[in-house]
């Protein structure tokens, strides 16, 4: 595997149900990215985790619980969403955060339905 | 509080020509603007990173500017061909701060 992975690439879901969604990175960056997709929107930044740590959350709903148990993987926990919270879910990685010489490579991305 | 602004939104030409999409930002004060193409349905493939201290940026047949005092950046595309045809994005970055435009739907016509 190369470059930035997602899965699962489609998920439908209920309202009530728990779901993840998962990235990894196969670069050696040290920082991960978080963004929402929704049609006619602009991308929407969600999280920033710089090696593990959360230095950015964007005052998106708890429902929404990310996770990153190393520099190479980050988790989006779901549950509770609303059908508003359809869109396609894409994750990027970066080999920096500071200064601005770092290019973001992203993910295929999740597209998400929720029924 | 930054906005990013792509004008056209959606533009429409033949193949071979030459062609200058737009970005505006209202706050100069950014790290870098980076341009991303997204094929339908697929993430973003980043095209060009341009750095807050320079002026352009090459890659192939592409050529982006940024003139940082006005808030302005283009992406210059030179004789296109129908695989150019996607979206393109910008997005600015500062801090943790990054903010995408809604981006210009490109077709080019065979």
């Amino acid at each position: 595997e190369t470059g930035v992975t997602q899965t699962p690439r489609h998920l439908v879901m209920g309202m009530t149900n728990k779901k993840s969604l998962k990235c990894e990175q196969h670069l050696g960056h040290n920082a991960m990215y978080w963004y929402k997709q929704s049609a006619k929107k602009p991308l929407e930044l969600m999280f920033v985790y710089s090696l593990e740590e959360r230095v950015e959350n964007n005052s998106v709903p708890s429902r929404f619980s990310p996770e990153c148990p190393n520099s190479s993987h980050l988790f989006l926990h779901l549950h509770t969403l609303q059908p508003e919270d359809s869109a396609l879910y894409l994750c990027a990685s970066s080999q920096g955060r500071q200064g601005g010489r770092y290019e973001q490579y992203f993910g295929p991305g999740t597209r998400l339905t929720v029924t | 509080k930054q906005e990013v602004t792509q004008i056209p939104a959606a533009l429409s030409v033949p193949e071979g020509e030459n062609l200058v999409l737009n970005c505006s930002f209202t706050d100069s004060a950014i790290y870098n603007l980076q341009w991303f193409r997204q094929d339908p349905g697929k993430g973003l493939t980043s095209l060009l990173l341009i750095q807050s201290s320079q002026r352009e940026q090459t890659s192939g047949r592409l050529n982006a500017s940024l003139d940082k005092s006005s808030g302005r950046s283009t992406l210059y595309i030179a004789a296109s061909q129908p695989g150019d045809s996607a979206t393109y994005l910008c997005a600015v970055r500062r801090y943790d701060k990054i903010i995408f435009g809604k981006g210009t739907r490109l077709h080019i016509l065979p």
